[in-house]
């Protein structure tokens, strides 16, 4: 079946550092893939999503490039701050009916000041 | 206005005992679902309603029951309530007609079974 994996956490950074999270994926589909962030106490909420090959999602200055080669959809930001800790997840959707979401085990960020 | 709201949002109850957790989506949404996230993050999808027609039911037991009254609710009942149920238990919606929709979560309904 579909599957998702993350590089494990928790990553801690300084303010103004570079954020990589890898993310990569097995599907036998064509599958959109997406990246959610969890604040503390609240419920997921989509942060980037990339519908086909060599697409780019991007928000906050967070971005990740879909890489069908390598089936990878890494995030990443130039410039971390405080407010960014959270928990990221990288997720799937597949193509079919219902549309069942696969996510990846989340990685937790802590970026201090 | 919530889009996706839960109640409770807290919940604390006796193993053995009966509870519900209620989920209600005002977006318009055809498909709903609930997600099961343990102590690690891990978060892992129940059931997965469309038009009020269970499209999926992963593995989980059976003491867990979910009711669809109309596509804008979805509820979730379980019974004989165990200490591994203690999790937080999401709601999500999307729409179907977007196939490449985005989920849309409640805030969770934290479970804590003693």
């Amino acid at each position: 079946g579909d599957s998702v994996t993350q590089m494990e956490g928790p990553v801690t950074l300084s303010e103004e550092a570079f954020l990589t999270i890898n993310c990569t994926y097995t599907a036998t589909g064509y599958p959109s893939l997406f990246w959610y962030v969890q604040y503390p106490g609240e419920g997921l909420q989509l942060l980037l999503k990339a519908t086909k090959a060599d697409d780019k999602g991007s928000n906050k200055g967070f971005e990740a490039t879909y890489r069908k080669e390598t089936t990878s959809f890494h995030l990443e930001k130039g410039s971390v701050q405080v407010s960014d800790s959270a928990v990221y997840f990288c997720a799937l959707s597949d193509q079919g009916y219902g549309q069942n979401f696969v996510f990846g085990p989340g990685t937790r960020l802590s970026v201090l000041p | 206005d919530t889009a996706v709201s839960q109640t409770p949002k807290y919940l604390v109850t006796q193993m053995g005992n009966d509870k519900s957790i209620k989920c209600e989506q005002n977006l318009g949404h055809d498909t709903m679902y609930w997600y099961k996230q343990d102590s690690k993050k891990f978060l892992k999808i129940m059931f997965s309603y469309n038009n009020k027609e269970l499209i999926i039911n992963e593995t989980v037991p059976n003491r867990f029951s979910p009711k669809s009254p109309d596509k804008a609710h979805l509820n979730l009942h379980i019974n004989s309530l165990e200490l591994g149920d203690s999790a937080v238990y999401f709601c999500a919606s999307n729409s179907d007609r977007a196939n490449t929709g985005e989920l849309f979560f409640g805030e969770g309904s934290r479970l804590t079974v003693l």
